[in-house]
């Protein structure tokens, strides 16, 4: 049963230029979220996705980046005329459901790392 | 949202018990304590999750006094290989997870 997984592992960009992470769930899994973590600190979330809808984008930028969770296909998050500021880890996580009080674990995969030159 | 409050650092040695607290002062009743371990370079990864008292499992115990507002992970005999960052986290959906800065422990031969 492979763990969520992540593509490309590293990308480097220019200023300006578009970058597109992708994420591919567990299966059996429909939620997905994302984060993003700078050097020596923790993850700050951005996007939590269901199939074909975004439910929760509180902390995803409001310009330059968007995300989504298609019918078919991984999740994508999509960030334009990157800066350098966006030079980051971007890691995407996953579980089988969302609420509830019950055990509720994230599956993470192991991250994008993005350059931006 | 409850926030957890966690030592920046810690160091052990190889073979010796770890244990790191959080405080959640203001954890709600529907909240489950949970913590991760983040390797540098990798993704996190679930350690162990409870509600109340204690939990164990082979790789930790995690305790948790009546009033929940504080939880305690007990890492027993240290390796190297558990120098990471430890997050504790408080929340009772997957969808609302805040992760702080955590503390990063360091293992010593």
């Amino acid at each position: 049963n492979a763990g969520v997984m992540q593509n490309p592992r590293h990308l480097v960009r220019r200023r300006g230029q578009e970058a597109r992470l992708r994420c591919s769930p567990m299966k059996g899994h429909s939620h997905v979220y994302w984060y993003r973590q700078l050097p020596e600190e923790g993850l700050k979330f951005m996007v939590y996705l269901q199939k074909e809808n975004i439910i929760d984008e509180s902390g995803m930028p409001k310009e330059r980046f968007s995300a989504e969770f298609p019918k078919e296909g991984p999740s994508i998050l999509r960030i334009q005329q990157v800066v350098r500021g966006d030079s980051a880890a971007y890691f995407c996580a996953s579980s089988s459901q969302a609420s509830g009080i019950s055990y509720n674990e994230q599956f993470f995969g192991p991250g994008t790392r993005l350059t931006v030159l | 949202l409850a926030k957890t409050t966690q030592p920046i650092s810690m160091d052990s040695y190889e073979g010796q018990e770890v244990n790191i607290t959080c405080s959640h002062n203001n954890i709600a009743t529907n909240d489950y304590i949970t913590w991760y371990q983040q390797f540098p370079s990798q993704g996190p990864r679930f350690i162990i999750q409870g509600y109340k008292t204690k939990v164990t499992n082979e790789v930790a115990s995690l305790f948790i006094p009546a009033d929940r507002k504080s939880s305690t992970l007990s890492l027993p005999r240290v390796s190297l290989s558990d120098t990471a960052v430890y997050y504790c986290l408080v929340y009772s959906s997957a969808s609302k997870i805040i992760f702080g800065s955590g503390t990063r422990l360091s293992i010593r031969p």
